[in-house]
């Protein structure tokens, strides 16, 4: 069975600093990932997928997230983060074989402090 | 393009009631989702409907029913509101060529 872990439910960080956001996934087949972040009181919007290819991916807001196959993680990286990061960060997955279904990890809040 | 949209936006509920949440997309999906949010837990799938004519159960389906109305619309249903339905419902769509979902901004749910 897949599955998604998010190691960290918050993780507080000072303006200007950099940040990791950590998603680890179970799953015996090949598998597409997501990030979404979520501001407060909306919905959920792409931050960036990797399909294939170069296991570093780059997306939106200067965030950027890296595939590791051997050890099943794709964590979220920002070299300086802004107040206006502050959301809830959400880690995804897509099986192969599978694609009507997407796995979501319990998610990250980042709250970014001035 | 409006993408996904949901209505209605917030919602009150007395325990036994009923009531039915849309959703609509107009970027020609053929698969939609119904997903509740509650804190901590992430989102859980309720529903899903892979393709119009066909709906199939996810993680929580207790409590709740779905219509694939068309390729536009996918409706969910509460029959009988009970407290612990009170979460924030998102619809999502998506296709196999375009990888990822397409949220709705949320339908705010209180059963008192």
């Amino acid at each position: 069975a897949q599955s998604v872990t998010q190691l960290d439910s918050q993780v507080p960080v000072f303006e200007e600093a950099p940040v990791e956001l950590r998603c680890n996934y179970s799953s015996s087949v090949s598998v597409y990932l997501f990030w979404y972040v979520q501001y407060p009181n909306q919905g959920l919007q792409l931050l960036l997928k990797y399909l294939s290819g170069s296991t570093l991916v780059k997306g939106i807001n200067g965030f950027e997230a890296e595939f590791n196959k051997s050890q099943t993680s794709f964590h979220l990286r920002k070299p300086s983060v802004h107040i206006s990061d502050t959301a809830e960060y959400f880690c995804a997955v897509r099986v192969f074989g599978n694609f009507n279904k997407f796995y979501f990890g319990s998610g990250t809040k980042l709250n970014v402090k001035p | 393009n409006a993408g996904v949209t949901q209505t209605p936006k917030f919602q009150v509920l007395k325990t036994g009631q009923s009531m039915t949440l849309q959703c609509a997309q107009d970027m020609n999906h053929n698969s939609m989702y119904w997903y509740r949010q509650d804190p901590g837990m992430g989102l859980r799938l309720i529903y899903y409907s892979a393709s119009e004519g066909t709906t199939d159960k996810g993680e929580v389906p207790n409590g709740y029913n779905v219509s694939r109305l068309n390729k536009r619309e996918f409706s969910l249903r509460l029959e009988s509101a009970a407290p612990s339905q009170t979460s924030v419902y998102f619809c999502a769509s998506s296709e196999i060529q375009v990888y990822e979902q397409y949220f709705g901004p949320g339908t705010r749910l209180t059963v008192t």
